[in-house]
């Protein structure tokens, strides 16, 4: 089965600077799409960032970036020159096309320090 | 476009009663999935509507819940009889078919007393 691990509980950044969350998976399938999703206090979720498992360039969306290390199953984000706004939770989350579900991790806490 | 919707926001009641959360997913969305997210936790999918037939339901708790998705639209989560443990935010999401993207409602915030 699949699991999708967030060791990170909660993470502190100051403003302007960056911050890497961490994720890891399992999986036996090689075609699989992997998000982070942010989740301010108002808990409306919201996709940051996606990667398709194929594609072997990381993602980036302005301040986000991924790594991802597919062989060591790695999924981390990078945010760069921290906002007060990006403070929220964050999800990682797995997505299959054989059974369009999703599988999300635990979450990370991301605090932003003025 | 209008984003997926959910009703009410905020829900009260006390244990043994019963609770209905509708879900309105994006025009056009054929994929909608229902959640229960309980404080500090990450989403756990609670059903799959695929149109209007279920695709995975295996996380819910059909004794006291259930859910119809009529006509392939829109959707209602029922619960009945309310447990304590049901406190939780319970949050819809939808995706067109073949698209990996899901987007989210706003969810419902449940207050069991």
């Amino acid at each position: 089965a699949q699991t999708v691990t967030q060791s990170q509980p909660e993470m502190s950044v100051q403003e302007a600077e960056t911050v890497t969350l961490s994720c890891t998976y399992d999986t036996s399938e090689s075609d699989y799409y992997l998000f982070w999703y942010k989740q301010p206090p108002s808990r409306q979720m919201i996709l940051v960032i996606r990667q398709e498992a194929y594609k072997q360039q990381n993602a980036t969306e302005n301040r986000f970036s991924v790594n991802f290390q597919k062989a060591a199953k790695s999924f981390s984000l990078k945010i760069s020159d921290s906002q007060l706004g990006d403070a929220a939770m964050y999800f990682c989350a797995y997505f299959t096309s054989g059974t369009y579900k999703y599988i999300f991790g635990t979450g990370t806490r991301l605090k932003v320090l003025a | 476009e209008a984003g997926v919707a959910q009703s009410p926001r905020y829900k009260i009641i006390e244990k043994r009663q019963s609770v209905a959360f509708w879900c309105n997913p994006i025009s056009g969305h054929a994929t909608l999935y229902w959640y229960q997210q309980i404080l500090g936790q990450g989403p756990k999918l609670l059903i799959q509507f695929q149109n209007n037939g279920v695709v995975d339901d295996s996380q819910l708790p059909k004794d006291r819940f259930s859910a119809e998705r009529l006509k392939g639209v829109d959707s209602t989560l029922k619960i009945q009889p309310a447990k304590l443990e049901d406190s939780a935010v319970y949050l819809c999401a939808s995706n067109m078919g073949g698209q990996e993207t899901q987007y989210f409602g706003p969810g419902t915030r449940l207050l069991v007393l």
